[in-house]
């Protein structure tokens, strides 16, 4: 079974609203991540964890927040949805700096 | 800043021919990895390959250090290897970042 788990798999928001991703590991890695994927643009890092607690910014942090309550979940926050935040979001772990990383199955956020 | 390139960004080709896909680095290279990525779908670990090369059935990959590149050779290609092939590497001053290439778009006709 899915070892990263993310959820919602497809959310439509309109803009100035709250969106929260979450996700959830059973691999009991201590990092995990959240990309955003997009045409012509690749995937690139959002916000990363180091295990539970931890937050730490990636590439591209401005209007994300994240929070990692516990070593299985990590969540992505948007406090005020606007359109440019439309894109697919990944969520992914790993056991330790530079190792394998395994994804969920993406959430398709939608901004109105 | 740091930058993952990848060559060719797409290409077609016929069942059965062979496809070499690169990955350039601008600096040092750590902890090298390809993915695959099916339209619409999640990505899928292909290799962790640092350094030298690893095989993996119809695939091989090879990493070279010095020359800050790596490569995923398919041999014998099917339709059902079509997709996106993606390569990261960890950063060079912090391994906790993991850095994409934009991939390599492959289209195998039957």
């Amino acid at each position: 079974e899915a070892a990263v788990t993310q959820s919602p798999r497809n959310k439509v928001a309109v803009t100035g609203g709250k969106v929260t991703l979450s996700c959830n590991q059973t691999n009991n890695h201590n990092n995990m991540y959240w990309y955003r994927q997009d045409t012509g643009h690749g995937l690139r890092l959002i916000h990363y964890s180091y295990g539970a607690g931890s937050t730490e910014k990636g590439d591209i942090p401005d209007g994300y927040k994240a929070s990692r309550p516990s070593q299985e979940n990590f969540s992505l926050i948007l406090e005020l949805a606007t359109p440019s935040q439309t894109s697919v979001y990944f969520c992914a772990s790993g056991e330790g700096p530079g190792n394998t990383l395994y994804f969920g199955e993406g959430s398709r956020l939608i901004v109105v | 800043g740091q930058q993952v390139q990848q060559s060719p960004a797409s290409l077609v080709l016929q069942e059965g021919e062979n496809a070499e896909l690169q990955c350039n680095f601008s600096t040092s290279l750590n902890s090298m990895q390809w993915f695959y990525q099916r339209p619409g779908g999640s990505l899928v670990s292909l290799f962790y390959n640092p350094s030298g090369t690893k095989q993996s059935g119809r695939l091989t990959s090879t990493t070279v250090i010095k020359e800050r590149r790596s490569s995923l050779h398919i041999s014998s290609s099917q339709t059902t290897d079509s997709g996106t092939y993606l390569c990261a590497m960890a950063h060079d001053t912090n391994a906790y970042k993991v850095i994409f290439g934009k991939g390599t778009h492959l289209h195998v006709l039957p």
